[in-house]
């Protein structure tokens, strides 16, 4: 059974604060998603990363593939009130019967305060 | 284009009753996955749909269903509701099934009373 580990679970910081979440797995995977849902929504995808060792870079977001293709973290500079919401990270099985399932870690709930 | 559509967005059935939900994909994409998110956790993987074949299956009991159509469209059927079958359920869309970019609809809320 592959597991992600993301932590930390909650985070709660002043606007301009810098902050970081990690995602961590004994297992490997083909890619990994980054997702940001709001209450009572569906997750919205962020960004998509293939490559180990690959690192991408969206506005004040900042995503990076490990490697191994095991973890990946992601790095926001200068937090925003509007940053706040559930942070989620997926990764896609690299094969076997469920080649398409993507497993999620438990989400980041990040707070920022103004 | 539209994005993943998912309905009813919100539904309240009992214990004991059969619920179904339905997708659609964005336009040209073949593949439809399935995802269960109870309050305070990530999704967990359902099923996944190609070309009309189920290509994935997670750990559900068979009390959960799903089938995919020509248009490409899918339902997701469960019988038997329990109250732990209470959760948001997500439909996600890619291209094919083995597309990396998966985007997800806004889910159907079922609650069970």
């Amino acid at each position: 059974t592959q597991l992600l580990e993301q932590s930390p679970q909650f985070l709660s910081i002043q606007e301009g604060e810098n902050l970081t979440v990690y995602c961590n797995s004994s297992s490997v995977f083909s890619s990994l998603q980054w997702y940001r849902q709001e209450p009572g929504e569906g997750p919205v995808l962020l960004v998509t990363v293939v490559t180990g060792g690959e690192v991408k870079k969206l506005k004040r977001l900042t995503f990076q593939f490990g490697d191994a293709r095991k973890d990946s973290s992601l790095h926001i500079t200068a937090a925003q009130p509007g940053d706040t919401g559930l942070y989620l990270c997926a990764g896609r099985n690299a094969g076997g019967t469920s080649y398409g399932k993507l497993t999620f870690g438990q989400g980041t709930i990040l707070t920022v305060h103004p | 284009d539209a994005g993943v559509t998912q309905s009813p967005t919100h539904l309240i059935k009992t214990r004991g009753q059969h619920v179904t939900l339905r997708c659609s994909p964005i336009s040209g994409h073949k593949s439809v996955s399935w995802y269960q998110q109870v309050l305070g956790q990530g999704p967990q993987f359902i099923f996944q749909y190609y070309e009309k074949e189920e290509r994935g299956r997670g750990n559900f009991p068979d009390r959960f269903s799903a089938r995919q159509f020509p248009n490409y469209s899918s339902e997701l059927n469960v019988n038997a509701l329990l109250l732990g079958d209470s959760a948001l359920y997500l439909c996600a869309s890619t291209r094919d099934w083995v597309a990396n970019t998966i985007y997800f609809g806004e889910g159907s809320w079922l609650t069970v009373v």
